[in-house]
C-alpha cells in the first residue's frame, strides 16, 4: 500500500493564482515526520519543509504554507500568489520513527504556473 | 561545503555492462541512501547506510549493490546492466545525530540502458 499519496499528477494554474498541492499520508507508527521537496525543472530536489508528529502547528514561509491535521492524516502546501518560478514537481514523504532510516515517497504533483 | 556530488551526471550502458555510481558528501552526516526516479513513480530507495560499515537494502534492491567503507563515500554498484535499470539515480544523505532528519539531495546521474 502506499505510504504517501498525491492524488493531483499535474495541476496548472494562472500566475498569482492560489494552489494547494494535497499529501494524504499512512502510518501506524505515532512519532513520525513529513517533508515537502520540490524539483524545478533543472532536475535537482530541493528540501522545502520538515514537519514532527507531534507539532501540528501550521507553517507559514514567504508565499508558502503547510496544514498538517493527524485528523485526516494530510500534510497540504499552499502557494499564495502562484509565480512562474513555481513552476515545479513538488514530493510529499514521511519518515517513521520505527523504521526511521527509510523515506516513503509519493509519486508527485507536477505544478505548472502559466505566465 | 560542496553538500553532495555524483558523477557522473550521464551515463549509457549496453546491457550486461557493470558500472559504480559515485556518491560523496562532506557534511560528515551518519545517513546517506540511493534512490531511483522513473516517471510517475516518485523516488524508490535501493540501499541505505546509517554509517560506515553498515548498509540495508530498501524497496528497490535488486540488481545493484552497495558499500560504505568511510562516511563521505557511498557508491552504488551495478552488477550486470538490464534496461529497466534504465532511470534518474539520486544520492542523499542526512545527519540523524544531530536530530535533523531531512535528507540533502546530489544531482542525480540519468543513466541510460541499451
Amino acid at each position: 500500500a502506499q505510504k504517501v499519496t498525491q492524488a493531483q499528477t499535474e495541476i496548472s494554474v494562472v500566475e498569482k493564482e492560489d494552489v494547494t498541492l494535497d499529501c494524504v499520508y499512512e502510518t501506524r507508527d505515532t512519532t513520525y515526520y513529513l517533508f515537502w521537496y520540490k524539483q524545478p525543472p533543472s532536475g535537482e530536489l530541493v528540501f522545502l519543509i520538515r514537519r514532527n508528529s507531534f507539532d501540528e502547528q501550521n507553517e507559514i514561509s514567504g508565499r508558502y504554507s503547510w496544514n498538517f491535521q493527524k485528523s485526516t492524516s494530510s500534510f497540504n502546501f499552499t502557494i499564495t500568489a502562484s509565480q512562474v518560478v513555481d513552476s515545479a514537481v513538488y514530493f510529499c514523504a514521511l519518515s517513521e520513527a520505527r523504521t526511521g532510516n527509510q523515506f516513503y515517497f509519493g509519486t508527485g504533483t507536477s505544478l505548472t504556473v502559466i505566465p | 561545503n560542496a553538500g553532495v556530488t555524483q558523477t557522473p551526471k550521464f551515463q549509457v550502458l549496453k546491457t550486461g555492462q557493470s558500472m559504480t555510481l559515485q556518491c560523496a558528501q562532506d557534511m560528515n552526516h551518519e545517513y546517506m541512501s540511493w534512490y531511483r526516479q522513473d516517471p510517475g513513480m516518485g523516488l524508490r530507495l535501493i540501499h541505505y547506510s546509517v554509517g560506515a560499515g553498515i548498509t540495508d537494502q530498501g524497496e528497490v534492491p535488486n540488481g545493484y549493490n552497495v558499500s560504505r567503507s568511510t562516511t563521505e563515500d557511498f557508491p552504488l554498484r551495478l552488477l550486470s546492466a538490464a534496461p529497466s535499470q534504465t532511470s534518474v539515480y539520486f544520492c542523499a544523505s542526512s545527519s540523524r545525530g544531530q536530530g535533523r532528519y531531512e535528507q540533502y539531495f546530489g544531482p542525480g546521474t540519468r543513466l541510460t540502458v541499451t
